[in-house]
């Protein structure tokens, strides 16, 4: 069975590097692992994709190893208004795509 | 571009009842996906809706059906409810696929008493 596992909580001061580590055990080769963050009754918010090795874009990066059974969304400089959950996606395929949202890290930035 | 819109905001129901839940997609999409979200826990995925059928399923009982539109809008219904469907109810768009960027609503919130 596809399981979705992050740390429960986090908390970082403000200015910090933030790293959030998922683990996908049975990712598979065409699987692609998706980052969101979710603030208090709003809807997910789509951060960063990535396949393989290192992604980055405007608001974060996304490392997966080479063995792809995890991978680490990293915040740079984070600020109070990065407090939020932040789920990592896996769209697990072979087959038929099975969605599994990992259980969430709620981030809380200190000032 | 209004974005991933839903409705209502808010429902109470009781026990046995029936419910129907509205999303409109994004601009420009054409795939329409639902999640169950409990308080404290991750979204869980439903189904998916492409060209007005269903395209992909979760581990969810018939009771939760849904339907697509020829205009990409879609709805979710579920039948007989349970205590249990209580939770906040999101609606995602997306371009075909699930592999992409998700575009998710504000949900609606389910109380079923």
């Amino acid at each position: 069975l596809a399981k979705t596992t992050q740390p429960i909580s986090m908390d970082s001061y403000e200015g910090q590097e933030v790293n959030i580590t998922c683990s996908h055990n049975n990712i598979a080769t065409n699987d692609y692992i998706t980052w969101y963050q979710q603030f208090p009754s709003q809807g997910p918010r789509f951060i960063i994709q990535g396949y393989k090795t290192k992604v980055t874009n405007e608001v974060a990066s996304l490392f997966i190893p080479a063995d792809r059974k995890s991978s680490t969304l990293s915040l740079p400089r984070v600020s109070l208004s990065d407090t939020a959950v932040y789920y990592c996606l896996v769209v697990y395929s072979g087959g038929y795509q099975k969605v599994t949202f990992g259980t969430g890290t709620k981030l809380q930035v200190i000032p | 571009d209004a974005g991933v819109t839903q409705s209502p905001t808010h429902l109470i129901k009781t026990r046995g009842q029936q419910v129907t839940l509205r999303c409109s997609p994004k601009s420009g999409h054409d795939t329409v996906s639902w999640y169950q979200q409990a308080l404290g826990q991750g979204p869980q995925f439903i189904f998916q809706y492409y060209e007005e059928e269903e395209r992909q399923r979760g581990n969810f009982p018939d009771r939760f059906s849904g339907h697509q539109f020829p205009n990409y809008s879609s709805e979710l219904n579920v039948n007989a409810l349970l205590l249990g469907d209580s939770a906040l109810y999101l609606c995602a768009s997306s371009g075909t696929s699930l592999l992409g960027e998700q575009f998710f609503g504000p949900g609606t919130r389910l109380t079923v008493l």
